[in-house]
């Protein structure tokens, strides 16, 4: 059974530092991962999706990467904003259906 | 991209009462609709999947007879949690999966009282 754990669950940093958000997960046999942003109270916004033979995804100052072989998963963020400030979720799929597995999130606050 | 509408964006509602989500696919068609739910500060968890025209699959833990999911017809799919209770307050929020993009609706946050 797939499970997939996000560390730190809580991270704090000041405006224009780079961060790395982490993402593990139990079964390697993923189809894809992909990193979602949620702001409170809202839906989900996919950010990046990386495909299980790719290693790593760039989407402007967000760059994912994926290591199948130890499992984990990485979205690091370049020159924080205060607007990044939401919480990162990671999500692997197992199989073509489309079932997500998801993460328990980590909640960014950049400080101005 | 796939869009999908979700209706209520929130609700309020007494114990016992029946509550219906409805999700929209607006210009697609989508056969499999994928419903989660997140409950305060955790993350969100598959509770059933529904396909068009067959029975929904619930996840282990998830009651049929308490969250009936209806796929009728290719554009919507509706979730339904009947004898609502205030447990059941959570964030649902709905996804076609793999074939759209993985977009989802915008989630409907429940609170019962």
């Amino acid at each position: 059974k797939q499970e997939v754990t996000q560390i730190p669950a809580a991270l704090s940093v000041p405006e224009g530092e780079n961060l790395v958000l982490n993402c593990s997960f139990t079964d390697s046999a993923i189809y894809n991962l992909q990193w979602f942003r949620q702001d409170p109270g809202k839906g989900l916004t996919s950010l990046l999706l990386i495909q299980s033979s790719q290693r790593e995804q760039t989407s402007g100052r967000l760059n994912a990467s994926l290591d199948k072989s130890s499992g984990r998963s990485t979205l690091y963020i370049a020159a924080s904003q205060p607007g990044d400030s939401a919480t990162y979720l990671c999500a692997a799929t197992s199989g073509n259906t489309g079932k997500l597995i998801f993460g328990q999130g980590t909640t960014l606050q950049v400080k101005p | 991209g796939a869009v999908v509408s979700q209706h209520p964006s929130w609700v309020i509602c007494k114990s016992g009462t029946s509550v219906k989500i409805e999700c929209r696919s607006l210009d697609f068609q989508a056969t499999t609709m994928f419903w989660y739910r997140q409950f305060p500060k955790q993350s969100l968890m598959l509770m059933a999947t529904s396909n068009e025209g067959s029975k929904a699959t619930y996840e282990q833990g998830v009651e049929k007879d308490k969250f009936l999911i209806n796929h009728a017809s290719l554009t919507l799919s509706t979730l339904t949690v009947t004898s609502a209770h205030p447990e059941d307050s959570s964030f649902y929020i709905c996804s076609p999966g793999t074939n759209y993009g993985y977009t989802f609706g915008s989630g409907t946050r429940l609170t019962v009282v």
